[in-house]
């Protein structure tokens, strides 16, 4: 089967750091990918991990390590328009992305 | 905009009826994805197409069909509705079609069903 598994729900402050961490458990590994979706909309790309390390994208910045079956999305200098569901998606074969349940977060003032 | 176009936009139907949604990729995608997405639910995979053909299948329920034509539009087709048929269902289309490269999609605008 296919398990991906991120937090439900974390709040942060305007200007700070907020870390949203996934694992997974799936039957292929083709890279792993976050999407942004604000409330009724399309969910839109962020960043795109398949190897180990870092990449780093303006205030958004997402960590691999396949050893582990874990990824975090780093997000810096948070903004109101941040709050939004921050989807974490798996690749496992032939462009087939398995979604965890997304993390929503809140950003207040 | 992503460049994926999918109508209706909403849908407001009742039980046991059947509704048809449909999808036009970006220019030059080949490949088509269904998912779901019901209140508080994660993205739902339901099927993929390329170039016509069916690549993979996820938890697509009997009831719902779906095609991709030559033109490589799509549609998903939902018959015998339910009230817990009621969902986002999002198109989306990738150029991608092997195992290698980013495999990024790009997601329409989703069509909002609402079974009453």
């Amino acid at each position: 089967g296919q398990n991906i598994d991120q937090p439900t729900e974390m709040t942060a402050t305007e200007g700070a750091i907020v870390q949203i961490n996934c694992t997974y458990q799936t039957s292929g590994f083709n890279g792993l990918f976050w999407y942004q979706q604000h409330a009724g909309e399309a969910p839109t790309f962020l960043s795109y991990n398949v190897l180990d390390g870092l990449e780093e994208k303006g205030r958004f910045s997402s960590f691999l390590s396949r050893s582990k079956g874990y990824s975090y999305l780093l997000l810096k200098e948070l903004q109101m328009k941040d709050s939004a569901s921050y989807l974490c998606a798996v690749n496992t074969g032939f462009q087939k992305l398995v979604f965890g349940t997304g993390t929503r977060l809140l950003v207040s003032p | 905009d992503s460049g994926v176009t999918q109508t209706p936009k909403h849908l407001i139907t009742a039980t046991g009826q059947r509704v048809t949604l449909r999808c036009s990729p970006r220019s030059g995608d080949l490949s088509v994805y269904w998912y779901q997405q019901s209140l508080d639910q994660g993205l739902q995979f339901l099927i993929q197409y390329y170039n016509g053909e069916e690549r993979a299948k996820g938890n697509i329920l009997e009831r719902f069909s779906a095609q991709q034509f030559p033109d490589l539009h799509s549609e998903l087709n939902l018959s015998s509705l339910e009230l817990g048929d009621s969902a986002l269902y999002f198109c989306a289309s990738s150029v991608a079609t092997s195992g290698a490269g980013t495999g990024e999609l790009f997601f329409g605008e989703g069509s909002r069903l609402t079974v009453l």
